[in-house]
């Protein structure tokens, strides 16, 4: 069975600290799909990053880093030098695919709330 | 990516009613799915949508209660029908995306309370 766990419920950090979200995912499939996205208190849901299961390269978009482990089945989302805009829910979440290149339903891990503070 | 819309954005209802929720999109899309986020809780998927034929449900989930249109490649329907209290969530439609239609793109989301 395919399974996404966010251990951390609700973070509170201070402005400026870095904050690391924790991910980790079970699945049999060789080939998978890793994403990240974050829910802001408007509700939308905002694609952050996708990480297939055959690249472990560690990524790194403006304050945004994100580390892919397969010996542990974890894909981190580290935030440096936090903001308050940063405060949103963030979900974690492992897709297979379907068919040629089609996507395959997503598996959402249960979120972490993350408030930053001024 | 492309730019989805749903409407109503949020809507109030009685009990033992029914809404329909629209997803539109900008561009034409194989494969839409639409998922249901419950207070407080993570999303679950509750069909696929494809055009041209039945939507495929996810356990837990059935047509009676949540039939779906998928007319043409960019607009679909969900109808929540028969609602309770326990029915109050956000819906949300996706779309894949991407070079290979990998990543999925969502909706703004449709605010339901069942009172």
């Amino acid at each position: 069975a395919q399974k996404v766990t966010q251990a951390q419920t609700e973070i509170s950090v201070v402005e400026k600290e870095d904050v690391t979200l924790d991910c980790v995912y079970e699945t049999r499939d060789t080939t998978y799909y890793l994403f990240w996205y974050k829910q802001p208190p408007s509700g939308e849901l905002v694609f952050l990053i996708r990480r297939n299961s055959f690249d472990e390269q560690n990524e790194i978009s403006g304050r945004y880093s994100w580390n892919f482990q397969k010996s542990t089945s974890s894909f981190n989302f580290t935030i440096t030098a936090s903001q308050v805009v940063d405060s949103a829910v963030y979900f974690c979440a492992l897709s297979t695919p379907k068919g040629s290149g089609n996507t395959g339903k997503l598996i959402f891990g249960q979120g972490t709330t993350l408030q930053v503070k001024p | 990516s492309a730019v989805i819309s749903q409407k109503p954005s949020r809507d109030i209802c009685q009990r033992g009613t029914s809404l329909t929720i629209q997803c539109q999109v900008d561009s034409q899309v194989t494969m839409m799915f639409w998922y249901r986020q419950q207070p407080g809780q993570s999303l679950t998927l509750i069909a696929t949508a494809n055009q041209g034929s039945e939507a495929t449900y996810e356990s837990g989930f059935v047509i009676d209660k949540f039939p779906i249109s998928r007319p043409n490649l960019t607009f679909s329907t969900l109808t929540v029908s028969n609602m309770s209290p326990e029915d109050s969530s956000i819906y949300l439609c996706s779309v894949g995306q991407g070079y290979s239609r990998i990543e999925q793109f969502f909706g703004p989301g449709t605010r339901l309370t069942v009172l």
